[in-house]
């Protein structure tokens, strides 16, 4: 059963324009959020992150939205870049331990000169 | 500033051979994992170890073994490989254990792409 989803495979987008990467959670246990950035070939590298006691958590082109309500955190980059093309994956975790990092499957940007 | 090693980068085995998969870090953090990831997968954590001393198993550690052998160095074993652990291997390290009150994250190697035929 998957406990993070990411049901986008892929996303299409115009540099300049914003790129919207969405994440949805089934676990209400889930208090820290974060995203990472995978190119080919390498490690993922952090992005930005959330805890649940927020709703919004920006840096610089990078802003994360946390709607627990409806168990949904969504990735804004504005205003995309050709760098950004990459697969971006969104991670969850329960009571702050790293053991219980879950992972979604993924979602492939192409920003598109 | 390395970050997180790991070595090797690249390797094909035989169904039944062994290997360990090494993996350092420079960051003087607490905490070491090991990470699978398959095609339209996420990453599936194999072992962790929380601090210098322990290590406790992840969500997919059958067919695994793990070694914390200081705080820098957390090796992976594959003792009889089996063609289902064809998979890219990420070796990853935080400063805490938890993620939550340090507002920490997890930081990955730049992984093993590791082939059984």
């Amino acid at each position: 059963d998957q406990q993070v989803k990411q049901n986008s495979p892929s996303l299409s987008v115009q540099e300049g324009r914003i790129s919207i990467l969405n994440c949805d959670y089934t676990n209400s246990m889930f208090d820290y959020f974060l995203w990472y950035k995978k190119y080919p070939a390498e490690g993922p590298t952090f992005l930005i992150s959330i805890s649940s006691i927020k709703d919004k958590n920006e840096d610089g082109r990078f802003t994360v939205f946390l709607n627990k309500s409806a168990k949904h955190l969504s990735l804004h980059i504005v205003p995309s870049q050709p760098g950004d093309s990459a697969v971006y994956f969104c991670a969850a975790s329960a009571e702050g331990g790293s053991e219980k990092l879950v992972f979604g499957k993924g979602t492939k940007l192409t920003v598109n000169p | 500033n390395a970050g997180v090693t790991q070595t090797p980068k690249f390797q094909v085995l035989k169904t039944g051979q062994s290997m360990t998969l090494q993996c350092a870090q420079d960051m003087n953090h607490n905490s070491m994992y090991w990470y699978r990831q398959d095609p339209g997968m996420g990453l599936r954590l194999i072992y962790y170890s929380a601090s210098e001393g322990t290590t406790d198993k992840g969500e997919v550690p059958n067919g695994y073994n793990v070694s914390r052998l200081n705080k820098r160095e957390f090796s992976l074993r594959l003792e009889s490989a089996a063609p289902s652990q064809t998979s890219v291997y990420f070796c990853a390290s935080s400063e805490l254990f938890q993620l939550y009150y340090s507002g920490n994250t997890i930081y990955f190697g730049e992984g093993s792409w590791l082939t059984v035929v």
